[in-house]
């Protein structure tokens, strides 16, 4: 079965200093992997996907086969950052496709 | 293109009351997904339906919920009889058929008073 975890409900981190947010998922096929993002009372917008290879509001995410981890970094938090952040995991069956979400992680920045 | 629409963005219900949401997708899109989050935790599936049809409904509880996607409309979520419990924001997305990106409403908060 698959699943995704994100060990850390709550990230609280000063402004300048870096940020990781961990994901850790379970999938038997081969993984493709998300980060959403929720701004406070906004709907949830994906951040980007381990597919694009690419840097999205300074936030980059590598995925580790090895480790079966997606881990969300970020060199310099901002305070606009503050949110709270979902991994996800596509996964295909005969019908199409389903996304699973991790658990999420709100990020705190504070000044 | 109008986004992924979802209606009433807030509604509240009194105890063993019906609560309706809707959920009109994406223009192109005929894939809908509901999710639930309760306060302070994060994002649970509930149900994936195309067109006429329950793909996976694996995370809907087996009573008072029910879910549908007709030919014509929008998608509704269906909760009977609500207890307090059912109180928590609900997330509709929407895709491509074989896209992997959903996009997300801006949800329905249900309060159940």
């Amino acid at each position: 079965a698959q699943r995704v975890t994100q060990p850390e409900k709550l990230l609280s981190v000063f402004k300048g200093a870096p940020v990781e947010l961990k994901c850790n998922y379970s999938y038997s096929g081969s993984p493709e992997l998300f980060w959403y993002v929720q701004y406070s009372r906004q709907r949830l917008q994906l951040l980007l996907r381990h597919i694009s290879r690419e840097s999205i509001k300074g936030f980059t995410a590598d995925l580790n086969k090895g480790e079966t981890s997606f881990h969300l970094k970020k060199p310099f938090a901002q305070e606009e950052d503050s949110a709270m952040y979902y991994c996800a995991l596509r996964k295909w069956n005969n019908a199409g496709n389903m996304l699973t979400f991790g658990g999420g992680t709100r990020l705190m920045v504070k000044p | 293109n109008a986004g992924v629409m979802q209606n009433p963005r807030h509604l509240v219900r009194r105890r063993g009351q019906e609560a309706r949401l809707r959920c009109s997708p994406m223009k192109g899109h005929s894939h809908v997904y509901w999710y639930r989050q309760l306060p302070e935790e994060g994002l649970k599936f509930m149900v994936y339906l195309q067109k006429e049809n329950i793909i996976d409904e694996s995370g809907m509880p087996k009573e008072r919920f029910s879910a549908e996607f007709p030919k014509e409309g929008p998608s509704i979520l269906r909760i009977q009889q609500v207890v307090r419990g059912d109180s928590a924001a609900y997330f509709c997305a929407s895709s491509p058929p074989a896209g992997p990106v959903q996009t997300f409403g801006s949800g329905t908060r249900l309060t159940v008073v």
